[in-house]
């Protein structure tokens, strides 16, 4: 069966650091990108990049360009979003999402980040 | 960046009814235009690709249609289990993807 898996939720304090997997399953994964997808409690989605494990080629939305780093470790098939030091606007459900053409057909199933001190 | 519009941002219809949603982009996006079905507490389902392609597994009441700049996605006939918030989302030749505000789909 091909998946992505996601951690648990998180809490963290402001300023705090933070690097969330998702672990890919079931098909080839250093050739597909790997998306990432913010959606704030009630909102919409929003794109924040991708990242293609077969390189570790990554691309930016420019509303996340230097916010977030994303990278990717082939050997356990895992990709990863990182926070160097969380706001509270960063509370939100991630999603990773594989890309499939200009589409994401197979979505981990969301990691809860919140921030409050 | 292309914007999308979604339209409506809710509705609510009765069981058997034909419901429209319409996703607007700010420039042509050709036919790179996606669709997905996001239920409470999960993530959002690839239901429709390249505007008018069915995912497997996805019941023939869903279809979509459109080109350029208007696109639109049709539930034939309302079943219950429809009930959920769905979204479209484009992919541009800058490689960036933009998803709609999504729209909220209730039983009247």
């Amino acid at each position: 069966e091909v998946q992505l898996v996601q951690s648990g939720a998180e809490v963290k304090k402001p300023g705090e650091s933070l690097k969330i997997p998702c672990k890919g399953s079931g098909y080839s994964f250093s050739t597909y990108w790997i998306g990432w997808v913010r959606q704030v409690p009630g909102k919409g989605l929003e794109w924040m990049g991708m990242v293609y494990p077969g390189d570790a080629e990554t691309r930016y939305s420019p509303s996340f360009q230097g916010q977030v780093t994303f990278s990717a470790d082939r050997s356990i098939t895992t990709a990863f979003l990182q926070w160097n030091s969380l706001k509270a606007s960063d509370t939100a459900m991630y999603f990773c999402a594989r890309r499939k053409l200009d589409a994401f057909d197979i979505w981990g199933q969301g990691t809860m980040v919140t921030v409050s001190s | 960046d292309v914007q999308m519009t979604q339209s409506p941002s809710s509705l609510s219809a009765s069981v058997g009814d034909r419901v429209t949603i319409t996703c607007q982009a700010s420039q042509d996006i050709s036919t790179y235009l996606n669709w997905y079905q996001q239920k409470p507490g999960h993530p959002p389902k690839l239901l429709i690709s390249e505007t008018s392609d069915l995912e497997t597994g996805v019941p023939s009441r869903f279809s979509g249609s459109g080109s350029g700049t208007d696109f639109t996605l049709t539930i034939s006939s309302l079943q219950p289990e429809d009930i959920a918030t769905y979204f479209c989302q484009q992919y541009d030749r800058l490689s960036s993807f933009t998803f709609g505000q999504g729209t909220k789909l209730d039983i009247k």
